[in-house]
């Protein structure tokens, strides 16, 4: 089965830096999706992580360890409009249709 | 600028009665999903396509809801009869298929049975 763990909630304030962890178990691993949705939209997706390492793309960083099942996904220079939930999703198989989102972390950024 | 498009964005409706939701994916895509997303569950996938063929639809409750693909630039969800335990959003998405490429939602379907 599948088990995705990341924080229910969050608190930021506008400027700063705050970083967003996840930690899965999978049958299988074959990268990680982190996807924003703000409330009342559709998720859009923010980056993918094959490979060890951070991935840098803009104010937005996503970092794997498969070691360890360990992801996050770091925001800098925090805007109000970061404020939405983010969702860690593991792809344990070949196919996006083995992809399993987790419950996502909902980020207030406060002035 | 190509997107996913669901109808209808909002229903109401009383318990008992058929629902049916449409979905058209962006155009070239081969992989059609839809997901449904609560508060307690989170986003869980109810069913998949891939060139219009239904490949697994294990997360999906049998009894009530169906999913077909009548084309390409259609797929459809329906829930006969509606449960106000379905109530939430449902998302289409769709993507070119194959390993780690990007899943393109729609602006989902809000679903409210009463």
């Amino acid at each position: 089965g599948q088990n995705i763990d990341q924080p229910t909630e969050m608190t930021a304030t506008e400027g700063a830096i705050v970083q967003i962890n996840c930690t899965y178990q999978t049958s299988g691993f074959n990268g990680l999706f982190w996807y924003q949705q703000h409330a009342g939209e559709a998720p859009t997706f923010l980056s993918y992580n094959v490979l060890d390492g951070l991935e840098e793309k803009g104010r937005f960083s996503s970092f794997l360890s498969r070691s360890k099942g360990y992801s996050y996904l770091l925001l800098k220079e925090l805007q109000m409009k970061d404020s939405a939930s983010y969702l860690c999703a593991p792809n344990s198989g070949a196919g996006s249709y083995q992809l399993t989102f987790g419950k996502g972390t909902k980020l207030s950024v406060i002035p | 600028d190509a997107r996913v498009t669901q109808t209808p964005r909002h229903k109401v409706t009383e318990m008992g009665q058929e629902v049916t939701m449409r979905c058209q994916p962006i155009l070239g895509h081969n992989t059609v999903f839809w997901y449904r997303q609560t508060m307690m569950q989170g986003l869980e996938l109810l069913a998949y396509f891939r060139n219009r063929a239904p490949l697994d639809d294990s997360g999906m409750p049998k009894d009530r809801f169906s999913a077909e693909m009548p084309d390409a630039t259609l797929a459809t969800l329906k829930i006969q009869p509606s449960e106000p335990r379905d109530s939430a959003v449902y998302f289409c998405a769709s993507e070119t298929g194959g390993s780690g490429n990007t899943i393109y939602f729609g602006e989902g379907s809000w679903l409210t049975v009463v």
